[in-house]
């Protein structure tokens, strides 16, 4: 089975400064991992994910993401935020379809609410 | 190719009374998904259907919810005798459910509300 956990609940922060949010997990197997990003009253829109391949993976709206095998992370940033990121962001993990009986179901965080002031 | 749809968006309802909320997947996906999200919680999962096949249910899932996915199409999602517990977003999601990668594209989530 899979866990997320989001450090921080909330994070504030002025427009144009640099933000980082945390995510940490844990897995017996490999996993898939995602950032997804909601706006009040809105469904889940896909920010980035994390497959294979490079720890290092951008996503939209200037946003990207490291995956950390050794310290079991995916931590989220952006070098300059706008006023519009305003949202709630989750991490979120799965494992490979039929991997340790995984259905492809989504195991999110708890998320964190990015609230950014001019 | 319009997207994740879902029907009512808003529903108020009174303890006791059923509720029946209606997913659309995109139109080529094949697997379908219903998560619960509560204030302050992020989305939980529910259920999920391979087709019309539901081959999955959490324990979140008590005996008075019930999905299905007729014709392997739309799904709907139906509450009996609700309680102010039930109260929530329910998040649909659906993917082709490729061998091993399943990026899933959610509807705008209906929100219940219980009096």
């Amino acid at each position: 089975a899979q866990s997320v956990t989001q450090l921080d609940s909330q994070v504030p922060v002025f427009e144009e400064a640099p933000v980082e949010l945390r995510c940490n997990y844990s897995s017996s197997v490999s996993v898939y991992l995602f950032w997804y990003v909601q706006y009040p009253n809105q469904g889940l829109q896909l920010l980035l994910k994390y497959l294979s391949g490079s720890t290092l993976v951008k996503g939209i709206n200037g946003f990207e993401a490291e995956f950390n095998k050794s310290q079991t992370s995916f931590h989220l940033r952006k070098p300059s935020v706008h006023i519009s990121d305003t949202a709630e962001y989750f991490c979120a993990v799965t494992a490979p379809l039929g991997y340790g009986g995984s259905q492809g179901n989504l195991i999110f965080g708890k998320g964190t609410k990015l609230s950014v002031k001019p | 190719d319009t997207g994740v749809s879902q029907d009512p968006r808003h529903k108020i309802t009174k303890r006791g009374q059923n509720v029946t909320f209606r997913c659309d997947p995109i139109s080529e996906h094949n697997r379908l998904y219903w998560y619960r999200q509560t204030l302050g919680q992020g989305p939980e999962f529910l259920t999920y259907f391979q087709n019309e096949a539901q081959l999955e249910k959490s324990r979140l899932l008590s005996d008075r919810f019930s999905a299905e996915r007729p014709k392997g199409s739309f799904s709907t999602l139906e509450i009996q005798r609700t309680e102010q517990g039930d109260s929530a977003m329910y998040l649909c999601a659906s993917s082709l459910g490729r061998p091993s990668y399943n990026e899933q594209f959610f509807g705008p989530g209906t929100r219940l509300t219980v009096l």
